[in-house]
């Protein structure tokens, strides 16, 4: 199957510091890629797709230079949340498209506590 | 603009029982996909199911089944004979062709008791 993982899996953080999420495809080359946020109880919210070898494009009202994303390879995206705040606690999530098949799958996510 | 509904924000059920998941969708596009999602406790997104527009036939797998109706707009998900493993949140999305975004309903959590 295809298998997306997420590093690290969980995370707490001083308030004023900046966290790094790596989201890899195991399995298979992706193209594309998703960074999506969660809260609690509530539904998926799209950040960004990020697609390999050029910028991000950023949903309406997501800050492009607080979340940075990075798409340096076929198999990795990185979302870094820059000088987090309490607020950026949530649970994010990034997907992949295994090329030609149109279906996202996703990682495993990585819960973000910032004190 | 493209929407999906999950009317039922919770269910519960017992054991053994069947339940079904109600998914509406709207969408301008003849062409799109639709999609359903696990995400159990432990937060991750398992992929059930994707649907293209032009297949209306139903699909079973083990214990889920899936009716697709066009007339009524709808993607309803059923689990036979539930298990307390099934509880989770289910997501019913849906995308059009030529964008890969998902549209992703509230979604509705299951859970089964023993």
């Amino acid at each position: 199957g295809a298998v997306v993982s997420q590093h690290p899996s969980r995370v707490i953080c001083k308030s004023g510091t900046s966290v790094k999420i790596e989201c890899r495809s195991l399995d298979f080359q992706a193209t594309t890629m998703f960074w999506y946020r969660q809260f609690p109880k509530q539904s998926l919210m799209l950040m960004a797709t990020s697609n390999e070898g050029s910028k991000a494009t950023y949903e309406q009202g997501v800050e492009k230079d607080k979340f940075l994303i990075n798409h340096a390879s076929l198999t990795l995206s990185t979302l870094t949340v820059t000088s987090a705040h309490p607020e950026d606690s949530s649970f994010y999530i990034c997907s992949a498209i295994r090329d030609a098949e149109e279906t996202q799958y996703f990682g495993p996510g990585t819960r973000l506590l910032v004190l | 603009a493209q929407k999906v509904t999950q009317a039922q924000t919770e269910i519960s059920v017992v054991e053994k029982e069947d339940v079904t998941l109600d998914c509406v969708y709207e969408t301008r596009d003849t062409t799109y996909y639709l999609f359903w999602y696990k995400q159990p406790p432990s937060g991750e997104l398992v992929f059930l199911i994707r649907r293209n527009s032009f297949d209306e036939q139903n699909e079973i797998s083990g214990r889920y089944s899936w009716n697709f109706q066009k007339s009524t707009s709808s993607f309803n998900f059923t689990i036979t004979a539930s298990q307390v493993v099934d509880s989770a949140v289910y997501f019913c999305a849906l995308s059009q062709e030529g964008s890969e975004k998902l549209v992703f309903g509230k979604g509705t959590k299951l859970t089964v008791n023993p």
